[in-house]
Formats: C-alpha cells, structure tokens, sequence
C-alpha cells in the first residue's frame, strides 16, 4: 500500500501569509495526487487534482506543485475563509490520504 | 446541480449490521464510479469501497473486506453500502463521492455524510 505523510500536522499562520503544506508519498505515484479543504463538520471540497491543476470554481490563490514522491499545496495568499484541515490524496493505485494538515489562525 | 445526499447511519451494537444509502441527482449516475470514504471522529480520511459505473467492478479497503458490501442502483440513481459485523472501530461519518475517472480517480463530489456509531 502506498503511504502518505504530510507536514506539518499543525500549521500557524496571519491572513495575507503565503503557506505552503507538504505531502510526501511512500511510492512514486507520478502526479496523480489531489488536495481537498475540510472544515468542521462539513465534507471535504476538491481544491487541485493531477498534482497541480485547479477545480472549477477554486480560487486561483491555491496552487499545487510536484511530481514523483514530493508535492507542496500553496496558498499565496491566505484569507479568513482559509482557515481549516488540508489532505492529501493519492489515485496512483487506488486511494490513500495523508493524515492532514491543520491550518490554524496565529 | 450535482448532489449526493446519504442516509442509513445510527447507532448499533457490535456484530450488528447497518445499510447505508446515498440518493445522487444532478448528473448521469450511470456513467460515474462511485465510492464510500470514512471518517472516524477526530480522525482522518479513510477511503473504504468503489464500484464501477455499471456495477462490475468492486475494490474493499482491507479493514473491511469480506464484511461490507458496496452496490448501486443505476434506474433509482442510489448507492448502497452494506456493513456486516460492525466493529467500534467501524465508527465513523461515512460519506459516498463521485469520482472523478475510472478506478483510480479523485473525488469531486461529496455528500455530507451520514454517522454510523458501534457500541454497547
């Protein structure tokens, strides 16, 4: 099974901050690689899937790069609407998520 | 507009048996795979069934082969999920998603989800 290991697990950050979430796979999976937004208590909403390619409607302050085993979620800009959980997910063979990444207000 | 709407979930005790539902509209749900993920409370995203669009091809997570059973109903649009000999660690707000290509796919649309607890 391929394995997923974001970092950090808890992130710290100001609106207007540039942040920057890691996902590394244990495998390579090429870029077959999304990211998804989760806030409490609602479902998770698709943000990049291929690696780096943009969901309709997300806004172009998230970006996702990467290939291989290593990928970064960027988000260049962060506003108040930001603030919650990111995963990582591989769909090289079959599914796996990373263990998530909580973006918290500093 | 697409949307996914699950139902089913409640509390059970251990051994027992549940059927989750999910209820699509919005799109051609006969040409889509569709999966179950899971979330256990404070937990992480766990990624538990497909099914393919015609209902052919099945794939379980390992927690739960041999005791879940994913099927769809392309004429009433519905995906099902049957949980056999639940377990406490089975506890979990269980969500259907749309994927997005064939077996190996991201997900883009999610229902809100439906909680299913086990205990005593």
């Amino acid at each position: 099974d391929i394995q997923m290991t974001q970092s950090p697990s808890t992130l710290s950050a100001s609106v207007g901050d540039r942040v920057t979430i890691t996902c590394r796979a244990s495998q390579s999976i090429s870029s077959w690689l999304a990211w998804y937004q989760q806030k409490p208590g609602k479902a998770p909403k698709l943000l990049i899937y291929k690696a780096s390619s943009l969901q309709s409607g997300v806004p172009s302050r998230f970006s996702g790069s990467g290939s291989g085993t290593e990928f970064t979620l960027t988000i260049s800009s962060l506003q108040p609407d930001d603030f919650a959980t990111f995963y990582c997910q591989q769909y090289d063979s079959y599914s796996t998520f990373g263990q998530g990444t909580k973006l918290e207000i500093k | 507009q697409v949307q996914l709407v699950e139902s089913g979930g409640g509390l059970v005790k251990p051994g027992g048996y549940l059927r989750l539902s999910c209820a699509a509209s919005g799109f051609t749900f006969s040409d889509y795979y569709m999966s179950w993920i899971r979330q256990a409370p404070g937990k992480g995203l766990e990624w538990v069934s497909y099914i393919s669009s015609r209902g052919s091809s099945l794939y379980y997570a390992d927690s739960v082969r041999g005791r879940f059973t994913i099927s769809r109903d392309n004429a009433k649009n519905s995906l099902y999920l049957q949980m056999n000999s639940l377990r406490a660690e089975d506890t979990a707000v269980y969500y259907c998603a749309r994927q997005a290509g064939w077996s190996h796919s991201f997900f883009d649309y999610w229902g809100q989800g439906t909680l299913v607890t086990v205990s005593s």
